[in-house]
């Protein structure tokens, strides 16, 4: 167990939808890091929050945002659902903003129909 | 960009034997490096790190050795178990403010 606790575990919805994928960090981390990995893309960077900020932003589509509240959990939304935005979410965490190993949940199973 | 993992290299090995899983990484200037194994509807699990001034380090079962030269990482894992099956990505920390970027994954599979 990472301590990284993702929810849900599966999510299935139809196109045009609006989901909202909820991440605990490890106790103590700071920085959170959304995770896209899909079939045929592998692990992909959306984006990082780090004490509530937005600090690195990577392939994130414009329909995704994501915030870090105050008790430093975050969420990812992920609107206007399209069929290629199934895939497995995984939020990481770590204490520092770099140069360290990330802490990954088990993910959040999207499938859009 | 930074896809990774359009074909999946998959490397098969008898239970008993030593592994050897590589990476080649892009960005000279990385200077932390990660090995995590990401197991079947499970999230990557962190099995060893190096830092660019080191050229080896070891942990329980596996080794990981940094050839900052031609840009190459490699995870040796030691008697291969059934339990070691499981898809191995690297990482590295590119400098700047900037997330780990993980490499094209392999899948490791042990034949018992």
């Amino acid at each position: 167990d990472s301590g990284v606790t993702q929810t849900p575990k599966h999510l299935i919805t139809a196109t045009g939808q609006r989901v909202t994928l909820r991440c605990s960090p490890r106790s103590g981390d700071l920085s959170v890091y959304w995770y896209q990995q899909s079939l045929d893309q592998g692990l992909q960077f959306l984006i990082q929050y780090y004490n509530g900020e937005e600090r690195a932003k990577g392939n994130i589509l414009e329909r995704f945002s994501a915030q870090q509240f105050p008790d430093l959990h975050s969420e990812l939304n992920l609107s206007s659902l399209e069929l290629g935005d199934s895939a497995l979410y995984f939020c990481a965490s770590s204490p520092f903003l770099v140069n360290t190993e990330a802490f990954f949940g088990q993910g959040t199973r999207l499938t859009v129909v | 960009g930074e896809s990774v993992g359009l074909h999946l290299p998959t490397l098969s090995v008898q239970e008993g034997d030593n592994s050897i899983i590589n990476c080649a990484y892009s960005n000279s200037a990385s200077d932390y490096f990660i090995w995590y194994k990401q197991e079947s509807g499970k999230g990557p699990q962190f099995i060893i790190d190096i830092r660019s001034n080191m050229d080896k380090r070891q942990g329980q079962r596996v080794t990981v050795l940094l050839n900052k030269t031609v840009k190459h990482l490699s995870l040796q894992i030691a008697a291969t178990q059934p339990g070691d099956s499981a898809v191995y990505f690297c990482a590295e920390n590119r400098p700047g403010n900037t997330p780990l970027v993980f490499g094209k994954g392999t899948r490791l599979s042990v034949i018992a």
